[in-house]
């Protein structure tokens, strides 16, 4: 079955580093994602990675990948008050269609 | 540039009214469309998807329905609302043979 968990809050002061992570169960995952959510708003499609990558790096966003364990994290790091929002992972399975986890609150102090 | 669209973006029904929302794509043909629900404090729940014109698949047994009219139009649809739909209702499309799959604004359905 498909089952991705996330924890629920994460705060951090602004300039450190932000790590959100998350476990899946499905091990035909072919492809992982990082959505974003602010207040009021659609999902921001932020990036993802194919399943036999192990890293994908982007500007401040760091994605990492471990199949064996089945644990995505995303890493933003120099964390800014913006940054402030719902991060959601994703894992696209059997008919391309997405698996979300709940979400993990994220907040940004100063 | 491809868009999407939703409109309303907020409503508020009485129970046992009918419902209509909808959602249009530009810039895109022939792309895979989703109507996903949030509710308050919750992941997404995908409610359907369509991968062509008339050709809707539904993933939860419910009050819903959903239609594809053309290409690029998705409506969902209730003949008579329930207070459990009340929720955060988001459109999105994927292009065919591509993996990036993109949300609209949403809707925010308050049932009464």
């Amino acid at each position: 079955g498909e089952d991705v968990e996330q924890s629920l809050f994460l705060s951090v002061r602004e300039g450190d580093s932000s790590v959100i992570n998350c476990t899946y169960t499905d091990s035909s995952s072919t492809y992982l994602y990082w959505y974003k959510q602010e207040p009021g708003a659609g999902l921001q499609l932020l990036t993802y990675i194919f399943s036999n990558m192990d890293m994908k790096q982007d500007q401040r966003l760091t994605v990492l990948l471990n199949k064996k364990d089945k644990h995505l994290s995303l890493r933003i790091a120099d964390t800014q008050t913006g940054d402030s929002a719902i991060y959601f992972c994703a894992e696209s399975t059997v008919d391309d269609k997405l698996t979300f986890g709940t979400g993990t609150r994220l907040a940004v102090r100063p | 540039s491809q868009t999407i669209h939703q409109w309303p973006a907020t409503l508020v029904q009485p129970v046992g009214s009918p419902l209509s929302l909808e959602c249009t794509v530009e810039g895109t043909s022939n792309p895979n469309l989703y109507w996903y629900r949030q509710a308050a404090g919750r992941g997404l729940q995908l409610l359907f998807y369509s991968v062509g014109i008339g050709q809707i698949s539904s993933e939860v047994p419910q009050n819903l329905s959903a239609s594809r009219p053309q290409d690029r139009q998705f409506i969902l649809s209730s003949k008579k609302l329930l207070l459990s739909d009340s929720g955060f209702y988001l459109c999105a499309w994927r292009e065919q043979n591509k993996y990036e799959q993109y949300f609209g604004p949403g809707t925010r359905l308050t049932v009464t």
